[in-house]
């Protein structure tokens, strides 16, 4: 069965440092990977996908993950945080469900705070 | 373009009451989704239907029934409010359930059972 895990449900930057949130995934089969965020009221959007093809994936606002097979890792980076980017950050993986249909799996989530 | 609409925003329920929580896309997709959110666990699925006239329970169903009413419209009811279904409601939906495009979501249905 597929899961995620993000490692720290708060993390706090200041404002031009290095944004890293981490996701670690278990998968029997190569998912489909995900980043979503969701600013406060709203629902969720897409930030970057990883399917097939290249493993750095680049996405909105200057965010970006590489998805790492041998460390079953997918981490979110952004190289410099901006005021904007406080949210909180799902991570997500593709899941087969009983009719073989796929379905999508969150992580619980990062809330990133950014310092002035 | 609307994407997809949830209705109502908010909801305040006495135990025991029953309620539908509508969603609708005009982005003709074939399948939708309904997740609950709630502090710490991050988005749950309670149901889904990947194609119009299926439905199947997801990570936690009980206490819901779904309506794939049509290709536009999937609603959620709840039969006998529990406070357990206190949470933040969120419909989605995607054109291919291989998931190679994008889950729209809606802006949330927020429901407090008392």
């Amino acid at each position: 069965a597929q899961s995620v895990t993000q490692l720290g449900s708060h993390v706090s930057v200041s404002e031009g440092a290095l944004v890293l949130l981490r996701c670690n995934y278990s998968s029997s089969v190569p998912p489909y990977l995900f980043w979503y965020v969701q600013y406060p009221n709203q629902g969720l959007q897409l930030l970057l996908k990883y399917t097939t093809g290249a493993t750095l994936v680049k996405g909105i606002n200057g965010f970006e993950a590489e998805f790492k097979k041998s460390e079953t890792s997918f981490h979110l980076t952004k190289p410099s945080a901006h005021m904007s980017d406080a949210a909180e950050y799902f991570c997500a993986v593709t899941h087969r469900g009983r009719t073989g249909a796929n379905n999508l799996f969150f992580g619980t989530g990062t809330r990133l705070t950014v310092i002035p | 373009n609307a994407g997809v609409t949830q209705t109502p925003k908010f909801q305040v329920l006495k135990t025991g009451q029953s309620m539908t929580l509508q969603c609708a896309q005009d982005m003709n997709h074939n399948s939708m989704y309904w997740y609950r959110q709630d502090p710490g666990m991050g988005l749950r699925l309670i149901y889904y239907s990947a194609s119009e006239g299926t439905t199947d329970k997801g990570e936690v169903p009980n206490g819901y029934n779904v309506s794939r009413l049509n290709k536009r419209e999937f609603s959620l009811r709840l039969e006998s409010a529990a406070p357990s279904q206190t949470s933040v409601y969120f419909c989605a939906s995607i054109s291919r359930r291989d998931f190679t495009g994008e889950l729209f979501f809606g802006e949330g249905s927020r429901l407090t059972v008392l």
